[in-house]
This record gives C-alpha cells, sequence and structure tokens, in this order.
C-alpha cells in the first residue's frame, strides 16, 4: 500500500521561499512505471497542477506554465522522498498543498493528506 | 476559472441515481482519459474512476464512469448519504502539457 507523507510549515513569509516534503512508503521515487506530482488547492482557483517528476533512465521534470519561473520538484533518493520548493511567494500562493503519484493506471491514484500553507507577515 | 466545466452542484434523494458532467476540449479529455475525484471536507481528493470508467478497488459498483467526444460523466445509482462530498473530473492536457480539472460538483443527499 503506498502512502504519502507531507511535511513542512505551515506559514511562509511573502517574498521568501515556500518548501514541502513528500515521503514515500511502498513504492519508490525512482520507480520507472511512477511519476511524482505536486497539486494545490484553493476555493478561488480550485484544483491547480504545479508539476512532476519522474525517473525513465534520466530525471525528468514538468512544471506548470503559471509558477515556471518560480518553482523547483526535487527528488531525493536517499530519504525517498521528493520535494517542493517555490520561490517568492505571494498571499496568492495560500493555499493546500498536496503531493501524489500518477501509478500504472495513468491516474493520480495516491494523494499525501495535504497541507495548508499560508503566506502572511 | 478551471480548464474542465462541471455544475457547482447536484442533488438527489437517498436510492435515486444521479449524475455530474464535464466538459472539456480535444487538448484534454478528446484525446487523454478521465478521472473522477470524491473530495470529503478535510481530506484528500481520493480516486474513484481512471480511464474514463474503470473503479480502483474497494470503489463500490453505483459508482460508474463514461466518456464522449470532449465530455465525460460520472453516474452514482442508489445514492447514499456517504456519496455526499465533492467530485472533480481530471484530465492530461496535452497542450498545456499537465494535469487540468474541473472546478467541482458539490452533491448534496437530500
Amino acid at each position: 500500500q503506498v502512502q504519502l507523507q507531507q511535511s513542512g510549515p505551515g506559514l511562509v513569509k511573502p517574498s521568501q521561499t515556500l518548501s514541502l516534503t513528500c515521503a514515500i512508503s511502498g513504492d519508490s521515487v525512482s520507480s520507472n512505471r511512477a511519476a511524482w506530482h505536486w497539486i494545490r488547492q484553493t476555493p478561488s482557483r480550485g484544483l491547480e497542477w504545479l508539476g512532476r517528476t519522474y525517473y525513465r533512465s534520466k530525471w525528468y521534470y514538468d512544471y506548470a506554465v503559471s509558477v515556471k519561473s518560480r518553482i523547483t520538484i526535487n527528488p531525493d533518493t536517499s530519504e525517498n522522498q521528493f520535494s517542493l520548493q517555490l520561490n517568492s511567494v505571494t498571499p496568492e500562493d495560500t493555499a493546500i498543498y498536496f503531493c501524489a503519484r500518477v501509478g500504472v493506471t495513468g491516474a493520480l491514484d495516491y494523494w499525501g493528506q495535504g497541507t495548508l500553507v499560508t503566506v502572511s507577515s | 476559472q478551471s480548464v474542465l466545466t462541471q455544475p457547482p452542484s447536484a442533488s438527489g434523494t437517498p436510492g435515486q441515481r444521479v449524475s455530474i458532467s464535464c466538459s472539456g476540449s480535444s487538448s484534454n479529455i478528446g484525446r487523454d482519459t478521465v478521472s473522477w475525484f470524491q473530495q470529503l471536507p478535510g481530506t484528500a481528493p481520493k480516486l474513484v474512476i481512471y480511464s474514463d470508467n474503470q473503479r480502483p478497488s474497494g470503489v463500490p459498483d453505483r459508482l460508474s464512469g463514461s466518456k464522449s467526444g470532449t465530455s465525460a460523466s460520472l453516474a452514482i445509482s442508489g445514492l447514499q448519504s456517504e456519496d455526499e462530498a465533492d467530485y472533480y473530473c481530471a484530465a492530461w492536457d496535452g497542450s498545456l502539457k499537465g494535469w487540468v480539472f474541473g472546478g467541482g460538483t458539490k452533491l448534496t443527499v437530500l
């Protein structure tokens, strides 16, 4: 059974960097049959895909156009986890952030518990 | 504004059948499969339909999915109080190169 456990601060100051980690159990971040995603949710914008990383003989990264200049998703094979960094945050980045997996079904089949991140001074 | 279009609300009485629609375009629903998620308050979305009409293990067969062209539907038959939740559709968008979602439909069991 795959489980994704998120960690990271719930409060970030404007202009600083939002950092979250998603620890994986029951699968491997290096699996060549999975991809690892970050998604956020707000009442006004709904569910918004942010980006993904996956390994197919080498690491690949895809990011949403809306955050492409500010986002980094990094796999950590030693800890079997992956992280999200979002730079230069503003109050508009206040959201519930989720990590998720796409497996052999081709769907977002396992999700982390979600982390409410508030951007405020 | 979400890329995929869903009605904001739907309702039914216990035992009834309800259907939730999801409209997209040729770059998402028209070219790739559709997933559906159920979200209860304060929890993460839960996958209930993938590949247009497949149910993950543990999802009751009262839930079914279908797709035609650039639209998809989630049907719930034999409605139960536990089905009251928000439902979202999603698909990979080949033009945007990312997942796109519907705005969500709040299902109320009267």
